[in-house]
């Protein structure tokens, strides 16, 4: 079972570049979203997508973009990185709100901004 | 303003003692309520969830939490703790309004259990 798939798991960016996250779920979730987890901080949430051609702002938006154009996939792009932005980002998905489903999380995205 | 909090960052503890976790919830979270675990270097996964009904909700690992609505509280419990269950522990509630599937997470507390 794939679940929550997260490519790349590991990488190193310098300040100004720019590059995607990849987010692919095989459980045919309409809800989808993007946090981003930093020490002591918890889980921050970044984007949201509650289907196919909706997406929504988070608590933190600023320097991400997202686009949700199949129901599979949820790309997170950077589009000028900034050391800030260094961090550990998660995908998830649910089936429906948060109310009464569970929310499913890929392995997660090491990015490193020099 | 929607909170979760965890009260204690790091927590250590003896093999074979027992352990709990603290959370409080604010009253403007949705009462849907969840324990995540993540061991180092992984993904976060559902430990255990309470949606309505009984106020104790149990995981299979031996963990248990229990719904305190006067006291807004959703405490994580353990009452003999492993080497295996070193992790981090997130609690997140449920986001009231038009976020759905999304959680509010507070910032965690470190398991750190000793031989």
């Amino acid at each position: 079972n794939a679940g929550v798939t997260q490519t790349p798991k590991f990488q190193v960016l310098k300040t100004g570049q720019s590059m995607t996250l990849q987010c692919a779920q095989d459980m045919n979730h309409e809800y989808m979203s993007w946090y981003r987890q930093d020490p002591g901080m918890g889980l921050r949430l970044i984007h949201y997508s509650v289907g196919a051609g909706i997406t929504d702002q988070g608590e933190v938006p600023n320097g991400y973009n997202v686009s949700r154009s199949t129901t599979e996939d949820f790309p997170l792009r950077l589009l000028s990185a900034a050391p800030s932005q260094t961090s550990v980002y998660f995908c998830a998905s649910s089936s429906g709100s948060a109310g009464g489903n569970t929310i499913y999380f890929g392995e997660g995205s090491w990015l490193t901004v020099v | 303003a929607q909170s979760v909090t965890q009260l204690d960052s790091q927590v250590p503890v003896f093999e074979e003692a027992p352990v709990e976790l603290r959370c409080n919830y604010s009253s403007s979270v949705s009462v849907y309520l969840f324990w995540y675990v993540q061991y180092p270097n992984q993904g976060l996964q559902l430990l255990l969830k309470y949606l309505s009904g009984s106020t104790l909700v149990e995981s299979i690992n031996g963990f248990e939490a229990e719904f305190n609505k006067s006291q807004t509280s959703f405490h994580l419990r353990k009452p003999s703790v492993h080497i295996s269950d070193t992790a981090e522990y997130f609690c997140a509630g449920g986001v009231t309004g038009g976020s759905q599937g999304n959680l509010i997470f507070g910032k965690g507390t470190k398991l750190s259990v000793k031989p």
